[in-house]
């Protein structure tokens, strides 16, 4: 059965702080790792990760993955306050659309 | 502006009626995906149609869930007869695949927030 495993669960930092979330996962035809960001409301796309070793970069936003060790980091830089939200990491496969999601990630930035 | 629209928004209804939720995915888009969000679970997948086919409806309760696409620009989700425990935000979302290549994006709707008193 298809696994994705992210953490923390949980992480409060300060504004200003760096932080690094987790995702690791167990899939059979991996093509691509996505991660969204969800706040009150429905996910939004953040970032779709295919190749090893390659970051990705959205502002203070990063991402990269290791085919080999089949996980990804997401760097947020000098978090602000908006960046409090749920972030989800999905892996999906080479057979169709569908994605498996991991449980989150809850982060809260205080000011 | 394209994006994924669903109806209703919130839907407040009391144990044993039915209840329909819809959904119109992005213009062009030709798999459509329906998730089921609450606390306990996250974010669970449902059912998901390509090309209006029902290609996996292995997450659903089949007794009293049903989905169908009856045309390109429109997706439904029913529950017959809706269960206390069947209270969670429903989001419909939408992808692409073309020319055999699978794109794994998926643009996600406002989402549908059932409660079942």
């Amino acid at each position: 059965e298809d696994k994705v495993v992210q953490s923390p669960l949980s992480l409060v930092v300060h504004e200003g702080d760096t932080v690094t979330l987790n995702c690791s996962y167990e899939v059979t035809n991996f093509r691509s790792l996505l991660w969204y960001k969800q706040e009150k409301k429905a996910p939004t796309f953040l970032f779709m990760l295919t190749s090893s070793g390659i970051e990705k970069k959205s502002g203070r936003l990063s991402s990269i993955l290791d085919k080999k060790e089949l996980f990804s980091i997401l760097n947020i830089t000098a978090t602000q306050t908006g960046d409090s939200a749920v972030y989800l990491c999905a892996v999906g496969e080479t057979s169709g659309s569908r994605l498996t999601f991991g449980e989150g990630t809850q982060l809260t930035v205080n000011p | 502006d394209a994006r994924v629209t669903q109806t209703p928004r919130h839907k407040v209804t009391e144990m044993g009626q039915e209840v329909t939720m819809r959904c119109q995915p992005i213009l062009g888009h030709n798999t459509v995906f329906w998730y089921r969000q609450t606390m306990m679970q996250g974010l669970e997948l449902l059912a998901y149609f390509r090309n209006r086919a029902p290609l996996d409806d292995s997450g659903m309760p089949k007794d009293r869930f049903s989905a169908e696409m009856p045309d390109a620009t429109l997706a439904t989700l029913k529950i017959q007869p809706s269960e206390p425990r069947d209270s969670a935000v429903y989001f419909c979302a939408s992808g692409l695949v073309l020319g055999g290549r699978t794109y794994n994006e998926q643009f996600f709707g406002p989402g549908t927030r059932l409660t079942v008193l």
